[in-house]
């Protein structure tokens, strides 16, 4: 079974920093993109950022670029979101979706980040 | 950036009766790989979304068959020949052609 345990959501200071951890299982994950998710409260999906099998290849949405770091370590089925100067506009429900051929297939159950002061 | 529109924003359905979801974007979807990577999916109250279908028209597993996709271009459509109550949350199409990905703005299913 595909799963996603996304972690290290929390309450942050504008400005401040947060790095989120998404742990994969049920599949190989060296083989697939996969993808950050967000939303926030109350409102729809944005799509945040993604990162090619071997990490090679990495976009971002315009309103993160600069700002957020997309990462990956294979040896461990792990993917990670370092977020910087983080902004009240960053307060969402962050989930991490595998990346299939057709592409996002599954998700997590999502971390929620709150950036407040 | 592309843009995805879907329509109604809001959808209140009857049981038993039949729903339709419009989802139309700002450029054609057709990749340089003649797929188009048009995708939609639901999310019941406080759950993940889930992909219900996949290159316009291809159900996923363990989706009922009376939701189904069509269209081509730059129109999509959504249906549901029965609507039934597990059915009710919000409908999300969603572009994987292009970078970056994008979604529509959602549709709301409730019964009335």
């Amino acid at each position: 079974e595909v799963q996603l345990v996304e972690s290290g959501g929390g309450l942050v200071q504008p400005g401040g920093s947060l790095r989120l951890s998404c742990e994969a299982s049920g599949f190989t994950f060296s083989s697939y993109w996969i993808s950050w998710v967000r939303q926030a409260p109350g409102k729809g999906l944005e799509w945040v950022a993604n990162i090619k099998q071997d990490g090679s290849e990495k976009y971002y949405v315009d309103s993160v670029k600069g700002r957020f770091t997309i990462s990956r370590d294979n040896a461990k089925n792990s993917l990670y979101l370092q977020m910087n100067s983080l902004r009240a506009e960053d307060t969402a429900v962050y989930y991490c979706a595998r990346d299939g051929l057709a592409g996002i297939d599954y998700w997590g159950h999502g971390t929620l980040v709150t950036v407040s002061s | 950036d592309l843009v995805m529109t879907q329509s109604p924003l809001s959808l209140p359905v009857t049981l038993g009766q039949p729903a339709s979801i419009s989802c139309r974007s700002s450029q054609s979807l057709v990749h340089s790989d003649g797929n188009t990577y048009l995708n939609w999916f639901q999310q019941r109250p406080g759950q993940s979304p889930r992909r219900l279908i996949y290159k316009v028209s291809k159900r996923d597993s363990g989706v009922p068959d009376r939701f189904s996709g069509s269209g081509s271009g730059t129109d999509f459509t959504l249906t549901i020949s029965r609507v039934e109550a597990e059915d009710v949350g919000v409908y999300y199409c969603m572009q994987g052609t292009h970078w970056p990905y994008s979604f529509g703005q959602g549709t709301k299913l409730e019964i009335k």
